[in-house]
């Protein structure tokens, strides 16, 4: 297991289309994060899951966007009818239970433009 | 909400001197701070982290202090070298999510 995966790396897509990412996180971290980061910002939270739980949902979040964590283990991120503003690095992270909760690994991330 | 300020913006350092940067936030209820460094290109990685019950931690040339009474904290880099050079976020835990400060982008030149 070599880190947070994210597939896929890039994706180009038209206005109005829909769009799903997804990442695999490290084996038995128990807790999934997903953000979003324009040039020049930092990470912007957007949702948080722990296991198949999803527990916590940012209020910038529209209902265009939509996460799931099903078996608790990958986590897709779908994003319906895009828009421009969309156009973003979209990150993933994973913490492991116990004591080291609170350390994030973060995946390489799924860059999104939207023409 | 969690409010994170971060400053400077920018920040050169001759090879060898010390590079210093800040945060502010604004919740006295969060308790736990990291501080995370990406390249360019690449993705955030923790390079160091500080708890609310300590006020100073190091790690080699890095260092976190923090002063929850003021609610800020800052990262301490000694002697920098031109790998040094990157943008910086810090970030608070707020609740069950992280809130990031905007970032400094630190240029170590030879």
């Amino acid at each position: 297991d070599t880190g947070v995966s994210q597939d896929p790396r890039h994706k180009i897509t038209k206005r109005g289309q829909n769009v799903t990412f997804r990442c695999d996180p490290i084996s038995e971290h128990n807790r999934l994060y997903w953000y979003r980061q324009t040039l020049g910002q930092g990470p912007e939270f957007l949702t948080y899951f722990q296991n198949e739980a999803q527990l916590e949902k940012s209020r910038l979040l529209s209902d265009r966007f939509s996460a799931e964590r099903p078996k608790g283990s990958f986590s897709t991120l779908e994003i319906q009818r895009t828009e421009q503003g969309d156009s973003a690095m979209y990150l993933c992270a994973s913490s492991p239970p116990g004591a080291d909760e609170n350390i994030q690994y973060f995946g390489a991330g799924t860059r999104l433009s939207v023409l | 909400g969690e409010n994170v300020e971060q400053h400077p913006s920018t920040l050169s350092v001759q090879e060898g001197d010390s590079a210093v940067i800040k945060c502010t936030y604004s919740d006295s209820a969060s308790n736990y701070f990291p501080w995370y460094k990406q390249e360019l290109g690449k993705r955030p990685q923790l390079i160091i982290d500080i708890r609310s019950n300590v006020g100073e931690k190091k790690d080699q040339r890095i260092a976190v202090t923090l002063n929850k009474t003021a609610k800020h904290f800052s990262l301490h880099i000694t002697e920098t070298q031109p790998e040094d050079s990157a943008v910086y976020f810090c970030a608070v835990r707020y609740g069950q999510n992280f809130v990031f400060g905007p970032g400094t982008r630190l240029s170590v030149l030879p």
